[in-house]
């Protein structure tokens, strides 16, 4: 089985401050975990993903996560924020179970930018 | 290429009506799934399918039904519509070979 806690539902940070967006995940077979964000009455647009080659995954918009095993982490991470930025974020776990591989999300981080 | 397409985009039900709600890739990916997303929930996956043809259940699959006849569509139907089915849909699609999923802008469905 796997899961994806996410921490925070609700996140505010000044325009020009870091973002830390925190996602711990479960999964019994070595995962593939992305980072999807949601702007308001829109689809989810992949920011970055994870597939088990380098730790650090860049994305698009300046975001960027660390995968740590040990921690079972993967934590995104933006060091200045903008404006454009305010949206839903949400982690995902991909492994295999049964036919084919599955998504399963965490419950979202509602990101909020202020002037 | 217009990638995921989801029609309607919103929709108002009365409690036992049944409807359909449709999904087309065009981007000649096997697996294809829908998601519900309710508010502190997350997304929750419905039914997926592999391919044409083979369909399978997913987290939260009662009320609903799924069939893929071709690669290019894959319809949801609500077969009694109930409050509880309020939500907002969202239809995704990847290739056999990648595990990026690609989302489709959602339908927004009330059921009163």
């Amino acid at each position: 089985a796997q899961s994806v806690t996410q921490l925070g539902s609700h996140v505010s940070v000044s325009e020009g401050a870091l973002v830390l967006l925190r996602c711990n995940y479960s999964s019994s077979v070595p995962p593939y975990l992305f980072w999807y964000v949601q702007y308001p009455n829109q689809g989810l647009q992949l920011l970055l993903k994870y597939t088990s080659a380098a730790t650090l995954v860049k994305g698009i918009n300046g975001f960027e996560a660390e995968f740590k095993k040990s921690e079972t982490s993967f934590h995104l991470t933006k060091p200045s924020a903008h404006m454009s930025d305010a949206a839903e974020y949400f982690c995902a776990v991909s492994g295999y179970t049964g036919t084919a591989s599955k998504l399963t999300f965490g419950t979202g981080t509602r990101l909020q930018v202020t002037l | 290429n217009a990638g995921v397409t989801q029609t309607p985009k919103f929709q108002v039900l009365k409690t036992g009506q049944s409807m359909t709600l449709q999904c087309a890739q065009d981007m000649n990916h096997e697996y294809m799934s829908w998601y519900r997303q309710d508010p502190g929930m997350g997304l929750r996956l419905i039914h997926y399918s592999v391919g044409a043809g083979i369909t399978d259940q997913g987290e939260v699959p009662n009320g609903y039904n799924v069939s893929r006849s071709t690669t290019e569509d894959f319809p949801l139907r609500l077969l009694s519509a109930a409050p509880s089915q309020t939500s907002v849909y969202f239809c995704a699609s990847r290739s056999a070979g990648q595990e990026t999923q690609y989302f489709g802008p959602g339908t927004r469905l009330l059921v009163l």
